[in-house]
């Protein structure tokens, strides 16, 4: 059973540049929720995606938006690229019709270096 | 809005010896707690989970949480370190802002283990 994946492993772009994060869920589950970690710092929540709409937004620009597709996976788009948005960008998925515990499980990530 | 704070940046201990990293919540309603560790250059890997119910919650590799009410607490524990243990860990708690449950981490605490 696959868990969450994430590509590309690295990226590096210039400022004012787009870049394009994928995900695809962990088997089973519907649910997409994106996280920036900056170094030295825990995550923060940017997003989450549920039948193919942004369900919350956490405190981050109109820069970042994102897409679920109808198979589940996610992508994360950031426009305008500055310095500060360098940054361990995290994906993680979880099922919605679990209990009101249910977990999110995080793939490895994608480092992005904004030069 | 929900929080959770980890008072060490960093834990030291030998290995062999018990373990403990702290983590004190703020919520308004049932707390949902969560703790993550993250390898280096890795994503974030789900230990345990506190919902309801028994207070001590027994997770993956050894790990294991007392929840504490009264302490407004939930430390992690382990009788015995590894060396292999040393890696950083992230206490969380999940909000229910919005029609989302997004989870707020705390900044982590970097547990280093020795022989």
């Amino acid at each position: 059973d696959a868990g969450v994946t994430q590509s590309p492993t690295h990226l590096i772009k210039t400022r004012g540049q787009q870049v394009t994060l994928r995900c695809s869920p962990k088997s089973g589950h519907d649910t997409v929720s994106w996280y920036q970690q900056a170094l030295g710092q825990g995550p923060q929540f940017i997003f989450q995606y549920y039948e193919e709409e942004e369900r919350q937004r956490g405190n981050f620009p109109d820069r970042f938006s994102g897409h679920q597709f109808p198979n589940y996976s996610s992508e994360l788009n950031v426009n305008a690229l500055l310095l500060g948005d360098s940054a361990l960008y995290l994906c993680a998925s979880s099922f919605s019709g679990g209990a009101v515990g249910d977990t999110q499980y995080f793939g490895p990530g994608t480092r992005l270096t904004v030069l | 809005a929900q929080s959770v704070a980890q008072p060490e940046d960093q834990v030291n201990v030998a290995e062999g010896n018990p373990l403990t990293v702290k983590c004190t919540y703020s919520v308004s309603g049932n707390p949902y707690l969560f703790w993550y560790v993250q390898y280096p250059n890795r994503g974030l890997q789900f230990l345990l989970k506190y919902i309801t119910g028994d207070n001590l919650v027994k997770g993956s590799y050894g790990f294991e949480a007392e929840f504490n009410k009264s302490q407004t607490s939930f430390h992690l524990k382990k009788p015995s370190a590894l060396v292999s243990d040393s890696a950083l860990y992230f206490c969380a708690v999940r909000d229910w802002g919005g029609t989302a449950s997004k989870l707020t981490f705390g900044t982590g605490t970097r547990l280093q283990v020795t022989l």
